[in-house]
């Protein structure tokens, strides 16, 4: 267990909607990161959040956003869903900017259909 | 294309045997991660290796960078069943992104 939670574990959800997923990093942890994890394109980094403020910025598609919040859980907001965002969602958290070990959270797999 | 790049894409052994992964990238880096990923499963992080580091160890695994070349490579010695999984190396580029490699899917057969 390597001490970040993400929920919900499981989304299925028709195209055109809107989802949230949810991490809580590990206690103490300043950065959140977000990836996608999908057959076809692999692991991918989409954003990463250092107490509070965005830090670095990856292959995040404008129709997605996060946040990150003063207690340091973060929020992947996903909207006008379509197929090709079926994926598995990590959070991963490290103790402060990069250069540190990621703990990732065990995932949040997506389904639009 | 990615930043990382691991090879062999797949890789099968007997239980016992050593197993070497390597990985390329393109850019100047900090620190390079080797993580592994059971199916389906979150990422757990195995080493980090820094960029001004050549050599480091953790249990049975041997992580070596060679900046002028632009590779790394990870050696998991003495195999065990419980050793197959995806590993990835990940490479951080000084904070501006953080990008993986496609991996090496490891099969160590009993």
């Amino acid at each position: 267990d390597s001490g970040v939670t993400q929920t919900p574990k499981h989304l299925i959800t028709a195209t055109g909607q809107r989802v949230t997923l949810r991490c809580s990093p590990r206690s103490g942890d300043l950065s959140v990161y977000w990836y996608q994890q999908s057959l076809d394109q692999g692991l991918q980094f989409l954003i990463q959040y250092y107490n509070g403020e965005e830090r670095a910025k990856g292959n995040i598609l404008e129709r997605f956003s996060a946040q990150q919040f003063p207690d340091l859980h973060s929020e992947l907001n996903l909207s006008s869903l379509e197929l090709g965002d079926s994926a598995l969602y990590f959070c991963a958290s490290s103790v402060l900017d990069s250069g540190y070990e990621q703990y990732f959270g065990p995932g949040t797999r997506l389904t639009v259909t | 294309s990615q930043q990382g790049e691991e090879d062999p894409q797949a890789l099968s052994i007997q239980e016992g045997e050593n197993a070497t992964m390597n990985c390329s990238y393109k850019t100047s880096i900090n620190n390079l991660q080797w993580y592994r990923q059971n199916s389906g499963r979150g990422l757990v992080h195995l080493i980090l290796i820094r960029s001004n580091e050549r050599e480091k160890h953790s249990g049975r695994l041997r992580v070596t960078l060679d900046t002028s070349k632009k590779s790394s490579s990870l050696l998991i010695t003495a195999s065990r069943a419980a050793d197959t999984a995806s590993y990835f190396c990940a490479t951080d580029n000084y904070g501006q992104n953080f990008v993986f490699g496609p991996g090496t899917r490891l099969s160590v057969l009993p």
